[in-house]
C-alpha cells in the first residue's frame, strides 16, 4: 500500500539557517511526489512537484527537493530560511495521473527563531 | 487566481444534528472536487471525490450515507455530516481541480466540533 512518512513532527531553525525536511514514501511504481505548505487559516499551497526527469526540482519561495529512488525519499530543502517560512509542510504522493488520490504524510511543523 | 473558499471556517454542533460545509471555487470552474479529513497531528485522508453533476466516489471505509456530498455546479460542492457524533469532530478540507488542469487547489478547512 502507498504511504508517506515524515519522520519529523516538529523542527525549529534559526532565521537564515538552512533547512531540510524529510519525506519517505512507499509506492510500487515511480511515484508522483509533491510538497505543500499550509499556513494558519489558509489552504495548502503547492511548493513543488516531481513527475519525471531531473531529480532535483525547484519550487516557489526558494524551495527545492530531490527525488532519490534508492532511498525512497523526496526531501525538501531551503538554503536560508525566512521567518515567514514558519508553517506546516506536507509531503504527498500521487498515483499515475498526477494529482488525483493524493496520499499525505502527517506533516512537519516548522518554527523559525529570529 | 485559483482560490478555494470554505464556509463555515468553524462550527460547533450538538450530537445528532446535521452540519453542512460548503466548498467554493471563487475564480475558476472546478470539474472535480475532493474532500479530506484531518485529525490532529495526522495526515489528510481523502474521503471522497466529487464530479459536477454525478455521484461522489467514496474511499473505502467512508460511509456515504453519513457524509453526503453534492456537487451541483462547477463552483460549489457541499459536504453534509448527518447525525453528527463527537467522533466526527475533525478538520475537513476540500480541494478543487480547475478545468483543463489536474492540479488541486485547497480550501482553508472547516473545524467541526460535535458536543
Amino acid at each position: 500500500a502507498q504511504s508517506v512518512t515524515q519522520p519529523d513532527i516538529h523542527i525549529t531553525v534559526s532565521e537564515g539557517a538552512s533547512l531540510e525536511l524529510r519525506c519517505n514514501y512507499s509506492y510500487g511504481a515511480t511515484p508522483y511526489l509533491f510538497w505543500y505548505v499550509q499556513s494558519p487559516g489558509q489552504g495548502l499551497q503547492l511548493l513543488l512537484k516531481y513527475f519525471s526527469g531531473d531529480t532535483l526540482v525547484q519550487g516557489i519561495k526558494g524551495f527545492e527537493a530531490e527525488f532519490k529512488r534508492s532511498q525512497s525519499s523526496f526531501n525538501l530543502r531551503k538554503p536560508s530560511v525566512h521567518w515567514s517560512d514558519a508553517a506546516e509542510y506536507f509531503c504527498a504522493v500521487g498515483a499515475p495521473g498526477g494529482y488525483n488520490k493524493l496520499i499525505f504524510g502527517a506533516g512537519t511543523r516548522l518554527a523559525v527563531h529570529p | 487566481g485559483a482560490v478555494v473558499s470554505q464556509h463555515p471556517s468553524r462550527v460547533i454542533c450538538k450530537s445528532g444534528t446535521s452540519v453542512k460545509i460548503e466548498c467554493r471555487s471563487l475564480d475558476f470552474q472546478a470539474t472535480t472536487m475532493f474532500w479530506y479529513r484531518q485529525f490532529p497531528k495526522q495526515s489528510l485522508m481523502l474521503m471522497a471525490t466529487s464530479n459536477e453533476g454525478s455521484k461522489a466516489t467514496y474511499e473505502q471505509g467512508v460511509e456515504k450515507d453519513k457524509f453526503l456530498i453534492n456537487h451541483a455546479s462547477l463552483t460549489l460542492s457541499t459536504l453534509t455530516v448527518t447525525s453528527a457524533h463527537p467522533e466526527d469532530s475533525s478538520f475537513y478540507i476540500c480541494s478543487a481541480n480547475r478545468q483543463g488542469s489536474d492540479e488541486q487547489f485547497f480550501g482553508p478547512g472547516t473545524r467541526l466540533t460535535v458536543l
